[in-house]
This record gives structure tokens, C-alpha cells and sequence, in this order.
């Protein structure tokens, strides 16, 4: 089975702390995501990355950057936590190229951040 | 660009129901699609996907026919259990091209399931 995990699944950090959210996945997949997800609004993907120190910017990516020096690992990093970046984070993987047309992605249990 | 239009809920359903969530999209191409279910405190499954036309997915009693007339792919299961309470997603992505591997998701439909 995938496995995608995320480091925490709570956390309450101050305004104004730089805040590292972390995900793996074990399948040796090419694609990691960042999304954010808030009521009403559904998901929005922050960044992407389809290999090692590539990424590219999705629909919201202001306020956040992002880190890949590992295929496993990918990294979210808020340089400056703000109250409206409380919300739930979701990481997810993907093959690049999957055979059978297979694009889905898998997703960790997500990291609930609350920012005081 | 790619959409995906859900029908807003929340839906609330006595056990044993008929379940439909309608899922349409507006793509370029041929994408495929996808129902995602996320259950209380937990990340986003895949449910059931399809990758081309009149293609059926189905898992754990859910269907879903990809319809490339009406762009639609409505959700549907045919006794509901409580334990199916949770928020489904109808997602897609395309095919080809440089951003076949992003994802575009509907808002989310949060179903509960009442005994």
C-alpha cells in the first residue's frame, strides 16, 4: 500500500513563527503536492513538485514556500505564520508518467495548523 | 481552464437511502475523473475513478459513469450505511500535456448517514 505521511497532526503555532510542515511517501512517486483545504472553499493546491528541487507555484502559493531534497520528502514552510493560514494541510504523491493512465494521487492524513 | 461543479450540500440520508451526488466538469480534452471520500480526521481516499468515456468506476457499493455527452459524473450507491458518512470529492485531471498530473477538485459534498 502508499503511504503518505505528514509530521504532525496538530499544531498551534504564534503569529510571526516560521512554521516547517513535513510529508513522505514510500512509493518512489515523481509528483508531491501541498494543498490547503478550508470550508466552503474545498482544496486549493499551494505548490507541486515533480522532481528533486523542482517545484512550481499552484493556485495560492503566497506566504508559503516550498523545499524537495529528497524524492521522498517535500516540505511546506511558512516564513512567517499569519491567522488567516489556520487551516488543514494536505499533502499527496503521484506517479509522473503511471501506466494505465492512472494519474491519481494519495494523500497523508493531513496536519491541522492553527495559528494564534 | 478545467472545473468541477458538485452539488453543494450537506446531504443527510436515513440508512438503507439511495444515494446520487451530481459531479459535472468543463475540460479540455479527455480527463479523467475521479471520486475522493474523506472521512473525520483523516486525508482524502481514493474512491472510484474512470479514464474514458462511458467508463464505469466502482468500489465499496459506489458507482460513477463517466458521461462525456452531459460532462457529468454523478456518484451514486444504492443503500447507504452509516459508516459511509463522510465528505466526497469529484475531482479531474487531463490526460496529456504539461499538467496532466494536477488535480482539479469540486468543493466537497459532506454526506451524514443517520441510523
Amino acid at each position: 500500500d502508499v503511504k503518505v505521511t505528514q509530521s504532525s497532526r496538530y499544531l498551534v503555532k504564534r503569529t510571526g513563527e516560521k512554521v516547517f510542515l513535513e510529508c513522505v511517501q514510500d512509493m518512489d512517486h515523481e509528483n508531491m503536492f501541498w494543498y490547503r483545504q478550508d470550508p466552503g472553499l474545498g482544496l486549493r493546491l499551494i505548490y507541486f513538485s515533480y522532481d528533486v528541487k523542482m517545484k512550481e507555484k499552484g493556485d495560492i502559493p503566497e506566504g508559503y514556500s516550498v523545499s524537495r531534497e529528497k524524492k521522498e520528502r517535500f516540505s511546506l514552510i511558512l516564513e512567517s505564520a499569519s491567522t488567516n493560514q489556520t487551516s488543514m494541510y494536505l499533502c499527496a504523491s503521484s506517479f509522473f508518467r503511471p501506466a494505465k493512465s492512472s494519474y491519481e494521487q494519495y494523500f497523508g492524513p493531513g496536519t491541522r495548523l492553527t495559528v494564534t | 481552464g478545467n472545473s468541477v461543479t458538485q452539488m453543494e450540500g450537506p446531504v443527510t440520508l436515513s440508512e438503507e437511502a439511495f444515494l446520487t451526488i451530481n459531479c459535472t466538469y468543463t475540460a479540455t480534452g479527455y480527463p479523467s475523473l475521479f471520486w475522493y471520500v474523506q472521512y473525520p480526521g483523516e486525508g482524502l481516499q481514493l474512491l472510484l475513478k474512470a479514464t474514458k468515456a462511458d467508463d464505469k468506476g466502482s468500489n465499496k457499493g459506489f458507482e460513477a459513469t463517466y458521461r462525456k455527452e452531459t460532462t457529468s459524473f454523478h456518484l451514486e450507491k444504492g443503500s447507504v450505511q452509516v459508516s459511509d458518512s463522510a465528505v466526497y470529492f469529484c475531482a479531474l485531471t487531463k490526460n496529456s500535456g504539461g499538467s496532466n498530473y494536477k488535480l482539479t477538485f469540486g468543493k466537497g459534498t459532506l454526506l451524514t448517514v443517520n441510523p
